[in-house]
């Protein structure tokens, strides 16, 4: 079964620390892709960053990056010298090859104290 | 540059009354889904166009309806509106990895 998981729930992080955000993912495709979106409290969703299965190198983007471990089948998002704006819900999601659908984790809550 | 633009932002509907949300694309992007959001929860996908003609079920289909006449517009219809229908509605596009949403409809049934 193809499943994404988020442990976390909510987090509290001191601004400008580094964060972590866990996601495991479960599938037997070979080729998938993995995301991160950012929710505010305004509620777009927004891009962070992107990781396919096949990527040497771990994906990042700006203050975002991706560990992915694929023998772990995690790929958490990492979020460098953390901002008040960072607070928001962080999505993770998987896309199969066999299948259109964007498979979405529960969410995680971050939660930035100044 | 528009993106995916959803109509309406906010709506309130009867127990047993019709509406449709629209949605339409301007990037051109072959595939394009609707999903609902369920408060403190993740995304569940209602439907999904892989193109023009051509739609599918997905995670939660019950109680709605698409249809695809053009690149561009994916409408959601909810023929009798049920409270159980009452979330945010996000329509997204992707030309093939990446997502891009619109801004989402919030959908009450009282």
């Amino acid at each position: 079964a193809q499943k994404i998981t988020q442990t976390q729930p909510g987090m509290f992080v001191q601004e400008k620390e580094a964060v972590t955000l866990d996601c495991t993912y479960d599938t037997s495709d070979p080729s998938y892709g993995l995301f991160w979106y950012k929710q505010p409290s305004s509620g777009e969703m927004i891009f962070l960053i992107y990781q396919g299965s096949y990527d040497q190198q771990n994906a990042t983007e700006g203050r975002y990056s991706l560990n992915f471990q694929k023998a772990r089948k995690s790929a958490n998002l990492v979020i460098s010298a953390s901002q008040l704006g960072d607070s928001a819900m962080y999505f993770c999601a998987m896309r199969v090859r066999s299948n259109y659908q964007l498979i979405w984790g529960a969410g995680t809550k971050l939660i930035i104290k100044p | 540059n528009a993106g995916v633009t959803q109509t309406p932002k906010f709506r309130i509907l009867k127990i047993g009354q019709s509406m449709t949300l629209q949605c339409t694309q301007d990037m051109n992007h072959n595939y394009m889904y609707w999903y609902r959001q369920d408060p403190g929860m993740g995304l569940k996908l209602i439907y999904y166009s892989v193109g023009a003609g051509i739609t599918d079920k997905g995670e939660v289909p019950n109680g709605y309806n698409v249809s695809r006449s053009t690149t561009e517009d994916f409408p959601l219809r909810l023929e009798l509106a049920a409270p159980s229908q009452t979330s945010v509605y996000f329509c997204a596009s992707s030309p093939r990895e990446k997502l891009f949403f619109g801004s989402g409809t919030q959908l009450s049934v009282l």
